[in-house]
């Protein structure tokens, strides 16, 4: 069973502040890792997928990084704007479409 | 390129009534899945479709079902409401590993 846990629960950072968000994972196969922003009362945003251990993305303020058993969502400088619940997911390799995710980590950025 | 959109954005209903939820999909793509949101469970997969053809199911009772048509519009449909049921339902689009999620519906058990 793929099984996602995120670290830590709430983040609270001042304007500027850089830090990491953890996403630790066990999948039989991973097909992909996917990064998702979700505001209050929305549907969760598109951010990044990644596929193979190694692999970086960025976007804006945001760089996602993948280890074999991690993923690491990390914010450069963050702006109050920043400020969301960030959902980590993964899809195995026997899930179909299936993604399975973990409980967010709620960021909130202070001006 | 137009977004998910799910109808209706809220619903109010009571224990033992039916519900159904719409969502139509990004132009183009043929996969349509559902998960449930809940402060408790966080978010859990109900089922997908692909081709009007449910392909995958989660650990959800019976009375959670779904179809989905040949313009790739898909309905989900929860019989026998429960207060439990009471929940944020997402529907998400997806096309080569990608899913997009729509803005979802926000369902009242009371």
């Amino acid at each position: 069973e793929d099984q996602v846990t995120q670290s830590p629960e709430a983040l609270r950072l001042q304007e500027g502040e850089s830090s990491s968000l953890n996403c630790s994972y066990t999948v039989s196969g991973l097909r992909g890792l996917f990064w998702y922003r979700q505001d209050p009362g929305k549907g969760p945003e598109f951010l990044f997928t990644l596929y193979s251990a190694g692999e970086e993305k960025e976007k804006e303020r945001l760089k996602a990084t993948l280890t074999k058993k991690e993923s690491f969502l990390h914010i450069t400088a963050p702006k109050p704007e920043d400020s969301a619940t960030y959902l980590c997911a993964v899809q195995g390799e026997t899930s179909g479409s299936r993604l399975t995710f973990g409980e967010g980590t709620q960021l909130t950025v202070n001006p | 390129k137009a977004g998910v959109t799910q109808t209706p954005r809220y619903l109010i209903k009571t224990r033992g009534q039916q519900v159904t939820l719409s969502c139509s999909p990004i132009s183009g793509h043929r996969s349509v899945s559902w998960y449930q949101q809940t402060p408790g469970q966080g978010l859990q997969f109900l089922f997908e479709y692909f081709s009007e053809t449910q392909r995958n199911k989660g650990n959800f009772p019976g009375r959670f079902s779904g179809r989905q048509f040949s313009n790739s519009r898909s309905e989900m449909n929860v019989s026998t409401l429960e207060l439990g049921d009471s929940a944020l339902y997402l529907c998400a689009s997806s096309s080569y590993h990608q899913q997009f999620f729509g803005p979802g519906t926000r369902l009242t058990v009371l």
